[in-house]
């Protein structure tokens, strides 16, 4: 049974460029949440999304994106990276209700 | 607001001594409490949460925790640590109504040979 799958594993690109970050939920599961962690410092919650719609978003600019498919895979993307979103993205699965979240390995984005 | 507070950055504890490891946490409503342990470059895996019901979890690979209202604490512990159990440890927590879950800064543990 796969569990969260992310890809790319790691990425560079430079100031002002788009990235996109790509999620596979583990099986079962229908709800995705994104994750931005930082050198040093715990996740901090981006948006989750359920039946292909932002249900929630933490404190991160318009610049953040993202998207479900109907198969539950989703996508985050970055517009006009700044130097400050330099950091491991995390994506996690679940299903409804009060249940524990299951992570990915992540994608360490790095900009230069 | 919801918030988490690790007062640690790191605990050192010798080999087949008790560990603990301490979260604090901050929500309007009833608490939903978690613990996660990350390894070096890999994502954050589920050790244990509480939800309701027994104060004291039982968890993954020997761990519990104990949930403390009054204190509004939950921290982490296991009875005898073992040199595998050093990682990154980070206590979560989501308000009752809300959907997003939020963490601590996180907790190194190292266990002493």
């Amino acid at each position: 049974d796969a569990g969260v799958t992310q890809s790319p594993t790691h990425l560079i690109k430079t100031r002002g460029q788009q990235v996109t970050l790509r999620c596979s939920p583990k099986s079962g599961h229908d709800t995705v949440s994104w994750y931005q962690q930082a050198l040093g410092q715990g996740p901090q919650f981006i948006f989750q999304y359920y039946e292909e719609e932002e249900r929630q978003r933490g404190n991160f600019p318009d610049r953040f994106s993202g998207h479900q498919f109907p198969n539950y895979s989703s996508e985050l993307n970055v517009n006009a990276l700044l130097l400050g979103d330099s950091a491991l993205y995390l994506c996690a699965s679940s299903t409804q209700g009060y249940q524990p979240q299951h992570f990915g390995d992540g994608t360490r984005l790095s900009i230069l | 607001a919801q918030s988490v507070a690790q007062p640690e950055d790191q605990v050192n504890v010798a080999e087949g001594n008790p560990l603990t490891v301490k979260c604090t946490y901050s929500v309007s409503g009833n608490p939903y409490l978690f613990w996660y342990v990350q390894y070096p470059n890999r994502g954050l895996q589920f050790l244990l949460k509480y939800i309701t019901g027994d104060n004291l979890v039982k968890g993954s690979y020997g761990f519990e925790a104990e949930f403390n209202k009054s204190q509004t604490s939950f921290h982490l512990k296991k009875p005898s640590a073992l040199v595998s159990d050093s990682a990154l440890y980070f206590c979560a927590v989501r308000d009752g109504g809300d959907d997003k879950i939020i963490f601590g800064k996180g907790t190194r543990l190292h266990i002493l040979p």
